[in-house]
């Protein structure tokens, strides 16, 4: 399948400071991705969808100036929590859907684990 | 009524059992159907996709889709231990619309 990357795959913060993931389709252009954070044992939760070039679309519930998302590129998508605290420590993964296999294959990147003190 | 079902277990299993893995779901719209495994702290892998009702054989994994039955099934032969994971059931439809998830089943496969 298509690679998807993420950096940095762990980040240890203090509270109020902010905090970028990177996510890179490596071996293929990403029309669309996603963005998804998980809790322990729990389910994946879509936070957002962005296509290249244009503004994300939230999820209800999800601070779009809290958690800001740029596509700048088809194989480069950026999530930035802003001001984070302490609620915000959980694994965040994005996702990507593109021109790889089959049009609507979706590859995951293999996570970031934020925890904010 | 969710639009997608799944099991969350935890499924324990002997090794070498055949395991079996479903999903269902009510919007009749959905088009694709994808299984993915998520090892703990890691993020999704993709396992299987497909689009159209019966079966999808790929070594010991089968994907099976029943369309009239909106019912969608993952089978796994040969259990082995290191397919403890959880596994998760995504449906999609055309276009750029996200995928929409099961919450996952936990297997734990014991040598």
């Amino acid at each position: 399948g298509a690679v998807v990357s993420q950096h940095p795959s762990w980040v240890i913060c203090k509270s109020g400071t902010s905090v970028k993931i990177e996510c890179r389709s490596l071996d293929f252009q990403a029309t669309t991705m996603f963005w998804y954070r998980q809790f322990p044992k729990q389910s994946l939760m879509l936070m957002a969808t962005s296509n290249e070039g244009s503004k994300a679309t939230y999820e209800q519930g999800v601070e779009k100036d809290k958690f800001l998302i740029n596509h700048a590129s088809l194989t480069l998508s950026t999530l930035t929590v802003t001001s984070a605290h302490p609620e915000d420590s959980s694994f965040y993964i994005c996702s990507a859907r593109g021109l790889a296999g089959g049009a609507n294959e979706q590859f995951f990147g293999p996570g970031t684990r934020l925890t904010v003190l | 009524q969710k639009e997608v079902e799944q099991d969350p277990g935890p499924l324990s299993v002997p090794e070498g059992a055949i395991v079996s893995l479903n999903c269902t779901y009510s919007n009749s719209a959905f088009q694709y159907f994808m299984w993915y495994r998520q090892y703990s702290r890691k993020g999704p892998e993709l396992l299987m996709y497909t689009y159209s009702s019966g079966n999808k054989e790929d070594g010991r994994f089968t994907a099976q889709v029943d369309k009239s039955s909106k019912y969608i099934s993952l089978f796994i032969r040969d259990s082995q231990p290191s397919d403890s994971a959880t596994y998760l059931c995504a449906l999609g439809n055309s276009g750029n619309t996200p995928l929409v998830f099961g919450k996952g089943t936990r297997l734990s496969v014991i040598a």
